[in-house]
């Protein structure tokens, strides 16, 4: 079956600081990747995607790469900031089979970026 | 454009009373999804619909939990009786052809008391 697996967090940092969140997957064909972010007392958010393999997905300075030989799709940012901090989570999408439409979500990491 | 409108944003109710979510997808998605996320157990799916049409039901815990689709524009996830532990954050995500993104609503968050 599908499944993701990202670092644990909580992962704290100060402003300007560099941050990588790490994901790797398992899946069998070729799954659309995502990172969602949630802010306090909101829903999940897109924050970037990547359909194939070696996309860059971007925004909002956050990028990642759909990495299909180590079945990773690692989130980075140059230079965080305070607002930033969030529940970050990735997540794939995997068109074949039963799971059809279904997001295999990893657990979850809790950013906080100190002034 | 309007996103994933979910009502109410807050429920409190005691044990044993029938509690009922209700979700509006973005107009002309075709896959409408209801999530729990607690902090023991991080987000899980309970059920989803494609087309007004129930696909996999297998994350709904019990037989207390429900969810219909009448139509494309409402969908509506109930428990009964409800108990403590149904407290929780339900979202009502939707998307388009099911591998665009999923837009997620604000969701509501629920006591049971």
């Amino acid at each position: 079956g599908n499944s993701v697996t990202q670092m644990e967090g909580p992962v704290t940092l100060s402003e300007e600081a560099f941050l990588t969140i790490n994901c790797t997957y398992t899946a069998t064909g070729y799954p659309s990747l995502f990172w969602y972010v949630q802010y306090p007392g909101e829903g999940l958010q897109l924050l970037l995607k990547a359909t194939k393999a070696d996309d860059k997905g971007s925004n909002k300075g956050f990028e990642a790469t759909y990495r299909k030989e180590t079945t990773s799709f690692h989130l980075e940012k140059g230079s965080v900031q305070v607002s930033d901090s969030a529940v970050y989570f990735c997540a794939l999408n995997n068109a074949g089979g039963t799971s059809y439409g279904k997001l295999t979500f990893g657990q979850g990491t809790i950013l906080t970026v100190h002034p | 454009d309007a996103g994933v409108i979910q009502s109410p944003r807050h429920e409190v109710t005691e044990m044993g009373q029938e509690v009922t979510l209700r979700c509006k997808p973005i107009s002309g998605h075709d896959y409408l999804f209801w999530y729990r996320q607690t902090m023991m157990r991080g987000l899980e799916l309970l059920i989803y619909f494609n087309n007004n049409v129930p696909i996999d039901d297998s994350g709904m815990p019990e037989d207390r939990f429900s969810a219909k689709m009448p139509n494309a524009s409402f969908s509506t996830l109930k428990i009964q009786p409800s108990e403590p532990r149904d407290s929780a954050v339900y979202f009502c995500a939707s998307s388009l052809w099911g591998i665009q993104p999923q837009h997620f609503g604000d969701g509501t968050r629920l006591s049971i008391l």
